[in-house]
């Protein structure tokens, strides 16, 4: 079935630094979301893509869904410590069973 | 104040005894999920509902089994037959109206089989 890859599976980042995280399908994906676990904490919605293509950015995070759809993308810009997480890609199938990628998990170093 | 809640935080139980995590929400969402959570993975499907009295099965449902008796209730009992349920467990919930895709996840019950 439909599943998604995502890398790095670690990001170790300096403080100030920008880094990028990629979530790659072998299929054409009809939804992409994103989802950011603290430690500790449970998976809090970040924001959904479905336009070929598409960019939306909230404050220092800017996303991106691929031309084709196969791919999605997270920068960071500036990285903060707040940053620190695991950062999940999911997408949602026609059956609405929402699959998850295995995360990359980000530290930050001060 | 709406939300999910899950419990307990913690359990912990004896090998071969089922247990019943229980997931509330009251967001008025009529669909409803639950995932198991392993240190350092992604999170994956056990079971999802759709609508009241319907469920029906994810990845990884073997030795696990849920109820849909009513909407703002999914409670998902561990079996015995789950060889190795020591794990995290998330539920979650989803607004079908609207076009809205965000799931919301409770705070999660860490389960540990002694």
């Amino acid at each position: 079935g439909q599943q998604v890859m995502q890398i790095p599976q670690y990001q170790h980042v300096q403080e100030g630094e920008d880094f990028t995280t990629y979530c790659n399908s072998s299929t054409t994906l009809s939804n992409i979301q994103w989802y950011k676990q603290r430690p500790g904490g449970h998976p809090v919605f970040l924001i959904q893509l479905v336009k070929s293509g598409e960019v939306k950015k909230q404050k220092r995070l800017t996303f991106q869904f691929g031309e084709a759809k196969k791919n999605s993308s997270l920068h960071i810009t500036a990285t903060q410590t707040t940053d620190v997480g695991t950062y999940f890609c999911a997408f949602l199938s026609n059956d609405y069973k929402l699959s998850f990628g295995a995360g990359t998990t980000v530290t930050v170093r001060a | 104040d709406g939300g999910i809640t899950q419990s307990p935080k913690y359990l912990f139980r004896k090998e071969g005894q089922n247990v019943t995590l229980s997931c509330e929400q009251n967001l008025n969402h009529d669909a409803m999920y639950w995932y198991r959570q392993d240190p350092g993975q992604g999170l994956r499907l056990i079971y999802y509902s759709q609508i009241v009295n319907d469920f029906q099965k994810g990845d990884i449902a073997e030795g696990y089994s849920v109820s849909r008796e009513k909407k703002e209730s999914f409670p998902l009992t561990v079996t015995s037959a789950q060889k190795n349920p020591t794990a995290f467990y998330l539920c979650a919930s989803r607004g079908v109206a609207g076009g809205k895709n965000e799931q919301f996840f409770g705070p999660g019950t860490r389960l540990t089989v002694l």
